[in-house]
């Protein structure tokens, strides 16, 4: 069993303020890592696709980095809004595995 | 709407019942996956399909556990006689995959929600 850890588990935030959730996987054996968002009662939505060590990938307010020699990956979020409360997914997909291994997630409440 | 549907979206049943989930994934996809997600948790994968092949099964998929994907359009998980511990949300996603997994997005479904009293 491949651990995939996310931190913090959970996080509140006032509107505006910026915000940052780590993801730790293993360093061996990587082929890509997936960042998801999941609002409640909503399907996952992808975000980014990471495959290479020193990645940063940006969609609008949200941005991510990615090491693969230590194993970590952190997801941006500058001036937060009530609509980016949701859970904040992690998942590894090492090479030759064909499937996923998710982190417990991070959920962000902003507040108004 | 051509996202991946999971149905029902809620299911109560009674310990000892069967009960059946579909899925029905984006039309071109050929890989198709089953994770199961408890509380506090994230997903864990349960079991996936290429085209209508089973090519892999978690061990957290016990034998009251069966899923099929007949013609390698929509699929489908049974549970059997269903314990309390069995509560949870089954999510599938679909991707489409050309060799080695794992680069491609998978697109998930809004998932259903087990709940065995």
């Amino acid at each position: 069993i491949l651990n995939v850890e996310q931190s913090p588990q959970s996080l509140h935030v006032q509107e505006g303020d910026s915000t940052n959730f780590t993801c730790s996987f293993p360093s061996s054996n990587f082929y890509a890592l997936h960042w998801y968002r999941w609002e409640t009662a909503k399907s996952p939505e992808a975000l980014f696709v990471m495959t290479l060590n020193g990645d940063e990938k940006k969609k609008g307010r949200i941005s991510a980095t990615l090491n693969t020699k230590e194993g970590y990956s952190y997801l941006y979020i500058k001036g937060s809004q009530p609509e980016d409360s949701a859970t904040y997914l992690c998942a590894f997909a090492p090479y030759n595995f064909n499937k996923f291994y998710f982190g417990s997630g991070t959920k962000l409440n902003v507040k108004p | 709407d051509t996202g991946v549907s999971q149905d029902p979206r809620h299911k109560i049943t009674k310990r000892g019942q069967n009960v059946t989930f579909r899925c029905d994934p984006i039309s071109e996809h050929n890989r198709l996956y089953w994770y199961r997600q408890t509380l506090g948790q994230g997903p864990e994968f349960l079991t996936y399909f290429q085209n209508e092949a089973q090519l892999e099964k978690s061990r957290l998929l016990s034998d009251r556990f069966s899923a099929e994907r007949p013609k390698g359009s929509f699929s489908t998980l049974e549970i059997q006689r269903t314990e309390q511990g069995d509560s949870a949300m089954y999510l599938c996603a679909s991707s489409l995959e050309g060799g080695l997994a794992g680069r491609n997005e998978q697109f998930f479904g809004p998932g259903t929600r087990l709940t065995v009293l």
